[in-house]
């Protein structure tokens, strides 16, 4: 089985603080994700990554940054936490031509 | 904008009830379509897929789903449902152009089988 492992499960934060959520893949997959669940929103796409140093928006980028240095590691960058940050954040990859996401079990930040 | 409605925020029904979820989507092209659902506590999961063929796509766990392109509809199915299905279920599209898994999400519906 294809696992997505994000590193924390809860996390507390202060405003103001620089944030890193963390995101590993272990089967080879090209693209990755990051989405946040809110109550009422569904899912929104922060950033994605279809390649090693590559990056691209997703519909909801303002405040967040990424970083993908290896293939099996993807990055979610608060670089100053805010409260309407808090939230479920997912991580996802999928493999080029499947069209199906494999999900983490999901980081729930909460910003004080 | 392109969007996905999910037409019931919360559905609560008895074991054995037939259920209907309905989806519509705004895109006018070719789309990809899914259903994801996630378990309490559990993380997201694919349910089922359309990306061509025939309209009637069957899952896991006795889920089915009919595209209807004229509709711009991918309503999710089950003929009886246990209290095993109690989840919250998203439906989402991929409109052409978009890269693999760039998705759009429904709002999500949550339900709830009453034993």
């Amino acid at each position: 089985d294809v696992k997505v492992t994000q590193s924390s499960r809860y996390l507390v934060k202060r405003t103001g603080e620089k944030v890193f959520l963390e995101c590993v893949q272990d089967m080879d997959h090209e693209n990755m994700f990051w989405y946040r669940q809110d109550p009422g929103l569904g899912l929104r796409l922060i950033y994605f990554s279809y390649d090693v140093k590559m990056k691209e928006k997703g519909d909801i980028p303002e405040g967040y940054s990424v970083s993908r240095e290896k293939k099996e590691r993807f990055s979610l960058i608060l670089e100053s936490a805010s409260t309407n940050q808090t939230s479920m954040y997912l991580c996802a990859s999928i493999r080029e031509g499947t069209g199906t996401l494999t999900f983490g079990s999901g980081t729930r930040l909460t910003v004080v | 904008a392109q969007s996905v409605s999910q037409h019931n925020h919360h559905v609560i029904l008895s074991e054995a009830a037939s259920l209907e979820l309905g989806c519509n989507y705004s895109y006018g092209g070719t789309v990809n379509l899914f259903w994801y659902v996630q378990y309490p506590g559990q993380h997201l999961q694919l349910l089922l897929k359309y990306f061509s063929g025939d309209p009637l796509v069957k899952g896991i766990k006795g889920f089915e789903a009919e595209f209807i392109k004229s509709k711009f509809s991918f309503n999710l199915r089950k003929p009886s449902v246990q209290w095993s299905d109690t989840a919250e279920y998203f439906c989402a599209v991929s409109p052409f152009g978009r890269s693999q898994g760039n998705l759009i999400f429904g709002k999500g519906t949550k339900l709830s089988v009453k034993p």
